[in-house]
C-alpha cells in the first residue's frame, strides 16, 4: 500500500520560533501534496495543495509567509511554520495522492504541535 | 456556496448496526470518499464511490445517490474499536476534496 510518513510526530516549540515538519511517501512519488490543519472536535481544514517543483496554492485565509511550503522532490514535502504563536497549535497532517483517476488521498500520521 | 453534511454525533450498541448520512451540494462531483479518524490520529481510507449503488467490503459498506446527493456508510457488527469520527469527503468539478465535519460514533457496550 501507499505510506506517507510526517516527522515529528510531536513538537513543542516557543513563541516567535519557526517549526519545519517534514511529509515523505514511502514507497510511491507523490505528484501532490496536501497540508491540513486541524482543531480539536474539527474537521480537516486544507491549507495548501503542493505541487513537485512549483509554487504551493494556498487556500483563502492561509497565509503564505506564515506557512513556508517547499515541494523539493517526488517523495518530500515541508511546511514551515515561522513565528509561531500559540493560536498556531494544532494538529497538522499532510497527504499524497496515489492515482489520479481516484484521488484517493494517503494520510501521513499527523504531527501536534503545541505552541507555548 | 460548498456544503457537506453529516450528524454531529451518533450512539450504537456494540454488535449492532449503524448508518451514517451525508449530503452534498457542490459544485459537480468526481466522487465520494469516506474516512475514519481515531482521536488523534489520521483519517484512514473506507470507501470510494463514483456510480450509483451500494459498495459492500466486510463489515462496511458504503452507498451512493448522485440524483439525491446522498451518501451512507453502513457499519455492521459494531465494535468498540469502531469508535471514530466518520468523515464524509466529495471531490468536486475543480478536483478538489471538500470535507464534512464529520460524525463522532460512540459505541457502548
Amino acid at each position: 500500500g501507499a505510506v506517507v510518513s510526517q516527522h515529528p510526530s510531536r513538537v513543542i516549540c516557543k513563541s516567535g520560533t519557526s517549526v519545519k515538519i517534514e511529509c515523505r511517501s514511502l514507497d510511491f512519488q507523490a505528484t501532490t501534496m496536501f497540508w491540513y490543519r486541524q482543531f480539536p472536535k474539527k474537521s480537516l481544514m486544507l491549507m495548501a495543495t503542493s505541487n513537485e517543483g512549483s509554487k504551493a496554492t494556498y487556500e483563502q485565509g492561509v497565509e503564505k509567509d506564515k506557512f513556508l511550503i517547499n515541494h523539493a522532490s517526488l517523495t518530500l514535502s515541508t511546511l514551515t511554520v515561522t513565528s509561531a504563536h500559540p493560536e498556531d497549535s494544532s494538529f497538522y497532517i499532510c497527504s499524497a495522492n496515489l492515482e489520479r483517476e481516484t484521488y484517493e488521498q494517503y494520510f501521513g500520521p499527523g504531527t501536534r504541535l503545541t505552541v507555548t | 456556496g460548498q456544503n457537506i453534511d453529516q450528524p454531529t454525533e451518533m450512539t450504537a450498541t456494540e454488535g449492532a448496526i449503524v448508518q451514517i448520512n451525508c449530503t452534498y451540494q457542490t459544485s459537480g462531483f468526481n466522487g465520494l470518499f469516506w474516512y475514519q479518524q481515531h482521536a488523534g490520529e489520521a483519517p484512514t481510507f473506507l470507501s470510494y464511490n463514483v456510480l450509483d449503488g451500494l459498495e459492500e467490503k466486510g463489515r462496511f459498506s458504503s452507498f451512493l445517490s448522485r440524483s439525491k446527493g446522498y451518501s451512507y456508510l453502513l457499519l455492521k457488527e459494531l465494535q468498540m474499536k469502531d469508535s471514530a469520527s466518520y468523515l464524509c469527503a466529495v471531490i468536486d468539478s475543480n478536483y478538489q476534496l471538500i470535507w464534512g465535519a464529520g460524525t463522532k460514533l460512540i459505541i457502548k457496550p
